[in-house]
């Protein structure tokens, strides 16, 4: 599976959008985008997931370069609930092995 | 419903004894994932079982480490002669084919050995 790249952490204020940026330069053809994200002290949860088209649900948007090697999560709203570790992967659609990155820490500030 | 639970929750056990992690999935999941985290680190891949399918364990870290899954449910993580260095939450994961693939995560077991 592709690797993906992250920034460590990032702030938000209340209220306002989060963008959370990957780049996964090396993603393959058959290759999707996943978001999950752990707040402290449970397990991950899913968000979102994409192929190229961007996607939204009720938690976020994913928005996935025309190029496929960058996407950005969008929370459009941050709540201090939101405050979590965010982690993008890329894995082959049906493919099970998951590897996880380090992630972003958003810090979501009142 | 039900989600996937874990268990013991806290497991505390001396350097050298065995352990064993227990993960009940969702049940009609055919999947199943075991990760590792330790304290401040991202998830790292351990093993998974899909179906009726040798299970991938590319991500098992040493020969101390095994896991089976019976019937096709439950399943238990051993380590045996366990080092300090396996002091980790250890998280189960289920998921189901089709649809979107995306794993549903147990609480978790945080092991320490001491």
């Amino acid at each position: 599976d592709a690797k993906t790249t992250q920034p460590p952490s990032m702030d938000c204020a209340e209220g306002r959008a989060a963008n959370l940026p990957c780049n996964h330069s090396t993603i393959s053809g058959n290759e999707y985008v996943y978001w999950y994200r752990q707040i402290h002290s449970q397990g991950p949860q899913y968000i979102i997931h994409g192929l190229k088209n961007n996607e939204t649900n009720e938690m976020a948007s994913l928005i996935i370069t025309e190029d496929r090697k960058s996407s950005t999560l969008i929370l459009p709203h941050a709540t201090l609930r939101d405050t979590a570790v965010y982690y993008c992967i890329v894995r082959v659609y049906g493919g099970f092995k998951t590897i996880f990155g380090a992630g972003t820490r958003l810090f979501v500030k009142a | 419903g039900a989600g996937v639970s874990q268990s013991p929750s806290n497991k505390v056990t001396e350097k050298g004894k065995d352990v064993e992690l227990r993960c009940d999935p969702i049940s009609g999941h055919t999947a199943l994932y075991w990760y590792r985290q330790s304290l401040g680190q991202g998830l790292e891949f351990l093993i998974y079982f899909q179906g009726n399918s040798a299970p991938d364990k590319s991500g098992l870290p040493s020969d101390r480490f095994s896991a089976e899954r019976t019937g096709g449910s439950v399943s238990t993580l051993t380590i045996q002669r366990t080092q300090q260095e396996d002091s980790a939450v250890y998280l189960c994961a289920s998921s189901t084919e089709g649809d979107s693939y995306e794993q549903y995560f147990g609480p978790g077991t945080r092991l320490t050995v001491t």
